[in-house]
C-alpha cells in the first residue's frame, strides 16, 4: 500500500512565524503535490513537484514556497503565517503517467493565530 | 477555464438503495477520472478510476464514464450507512504531470 504520511495531524503557529509542513512518501513516486482544502472551496492546488528540485505553481502559490531536495520528500513553507492560512493542508503522491491517481498523507491541520 | 463540476448535495438516500453521484468536466480531452470519497475530518481515499468509455464496476461500486458527454458517474448498489461521506470527481486535464482538478464534492447521506 501507498504511504503518505505528514509530519503532523495538528499544528498550531502565530502570525509572522515561518511555518514547515513536511510530507514523505515510501512508493518512489515522481509527482508530489500540496493542497489546502477550506469549506466551500473544495481542493486548491497551492505546489507541486515532478521531479527531485523541480516545482510548479498551482492555482494558489502566494504567500507559500516549496522544497524537494529528496525524491521522496516534499515540504510546504508559509514564510510569514497569516491567519487567511488557517486550513487543512493535505499532501499527495502520485506516478509520472496519465491514468496515475494521486494517493493522499492524513493530512494537517494548520491554525494561525 | 478548466472545470469540474459535482452537485453539493446533500443526496439522501435509505438503506439498500442506489446511491447516483454525477459529475461533469469541461476539457473534452480530458484522459482520466478518479472518484474519491472523504470521511468527514479525513483525508481523500481513492476508491475508482476509469479511463474508457463505459461502465466499471468494483464490488458495490460501479464508475460510468462518457467522453462525449463529458460526464462521469458514480453508483454506489445497496448504499449502507458507512457509505455517507463526501464523494469528489477528479480528471486530469494535464496529461502525464498527473495533475487533478477536483470537484467541490457530492455529500451523501444514507439513513438506516
Amino acid at each position: 500500500d501507498v504511504k503518505v504520511t505528514q509530519s503532523s495531524r495538528y499544528l498550531v503557529k502565530r502570525t509572522g512565524e515561518k511555518v514547515f509542513l513536511e510530507c514523505v512518501q515510501d512508493m518512489d513516486h515522481e509527482n508530489m503535490f500540496w493542497y489546502r482544502q477550506d469549506p466551500g472551496l473544495g481542493l486548491r492546488l497551492i505546489y507541486f513537484s515532478y521531479d527531485v528540485k523541480m516545482k510548479e505553481k498551482g492555482d494558489i502559490p502566494e504567500g507559500y514556497s516549496v522544497s524537494r531536495e529528496k525524491k521522496e520528500r516534499f515540504s510546504l513553507i508559509l514564510e510569514s503565517a497569516s491567519t487567511n492560512q488557517t486550513s487543512m493542508y493535505l499532501c499527495a503522491s502520485g506516478l509520472w503517467g496519465a491514468n496515475q491517481p494521486q494517493h493522499f498523507g492524513d493530512g494537517t491541520r494548520l491554525s494561525i493565530l | 477555464q478548466k472545470e469540474v463540476e459535482q452537485n453539493s448535495g446533500p443526496l439522501s438516500v435509505p438503506e439498500g438503495a442506489i446511491a447516483s453521484l454525477n459529475c461533469t468536466y469541461s476539457d473534452r480531452g480530458s484522459q482520466s477520472f478518479f472518484w474519491y470519497r472523504q470521511y468527514s475530518g479525513k483525508s481523500p481515499e481513492l476508491i475508482m478510476s476509469i479511463y474508457s468509455n463505459g461502465d466499471k464496476e468494483d464490488g458495490r461500486f460501479t464508475a460510468q464514464l462518457n467522453k462525449a458527454s463529458q460526464y462521469v458517474s458514480l453508483l454506489i448498489r445497496d448504499s449502507q450507512p458507512s457509505d455517507s461521506a463526501t464523494y469528489l470527481c477528479a480528471v486530469n486535464m494535464w496529461g502525464n504531470t498527473g495533475k487533478l482538478i477536483f470537484g467541490q464534492g457530492t455529500t451523501l447521506q444514507v439513513k438506516p
